[in-house]
């Protein structure tokens, strides 16, 4: 289907330490992945995001990587700090369409 | 300052009303999207733009309206038919696969 499965729905985690966050997916068609951050009263932002030919991509603590023959993809966030916590959102798209299709949230919350 | 601008911040719709949520971008994006989000659920499409003068129904179009006079505007309209409007509403222009939201408006029930 169009779904995308998101856990886990909230995690809570040590100060340095790390967090993964995985969704999956049905839709073979589907080519970027990317995910977004949203802090408490503000709309999501992008903060990293990753196409269908790339397995892995990094940006500083955060990292994604995607296995196309599972269909799954993970948001991986190393050395937790506090102003890490928020919720995130993983989306997938599909070919050429216009349409976004966002995963249900996890809500992270790192402890000092 | 480039960006997404929403307004209000909160809004209160009495029975019976129309209230319009106001949705401006200076990125010089064609697309432009209008998504509700419920507390503790994911993000889910009510109207998108491709276009000028364009504009096709999402997954949970009614009770809603659009329009798009503008490049820059894409207001969203909640009217009386939507029975359970509570919900913070997301606007957000589209640059390639890359979706740049607003700050949101929340709306509440009196």
């Amino acid at each position: 289907g169009e779904n995308v499965e998101q856990h886990p729905s909230t995690l809570s985690v040590q100060e340095g330490d790390s967090a993964v966050i995985k969704c999956t997916y049905s839709d073979s068609a589907s080519n970027y992945f990317p995910w977004y951050k949203q802090e408490l009263g503000k709309g999501p932002q992008l903060i990293i995001d990753i196409r269908s030919n790339v397995g892995e991509k990094k940006d500083q603590r955060i990292a994604v990587t995607l296995n196309k023959t599972a269909k799954h993809f993970s948001l991986h966030i190393t050395e937790t700090q506090p102003e890490d916590s928020a919720v995130y959102f993983c989306a997938r798209i599909a070919g050429s369409s216009y349409k976004l299709i966002f995963g249900s949230g996890t809500r992270l919350l790192v402890r000092p | 300052d480039g960006g997404i601008t929403q307004s209000p911040k909160y809004l209160f719709r009495k029975e019976g009303q129309n209230v319009t949520l106001s949705c401006e971008q200076n990125l010089n994006h064609d697309a432009m999207y209008w998504y509700r989000q419920d507390p503790g659920q994911g993000l889910r499409l009510i109207y998108y733009s491709q276009i000028v003068n364009d504009f096709q129904k999402g997954d949970i179009a009614e009770g809603y309206s659009v329009s798009r006079e503008k490049k820059e505007s894409f207001p969203l309209t909640v009217t009386s038919a939507q029975k359970n409007p509570t919900a913070f509403y997301l606007c957000a222009s589209r640059e390639g696969g890359k979706l740049f939201f607003g700050s949101g408006t929340q709306l509440s029930v009196l």
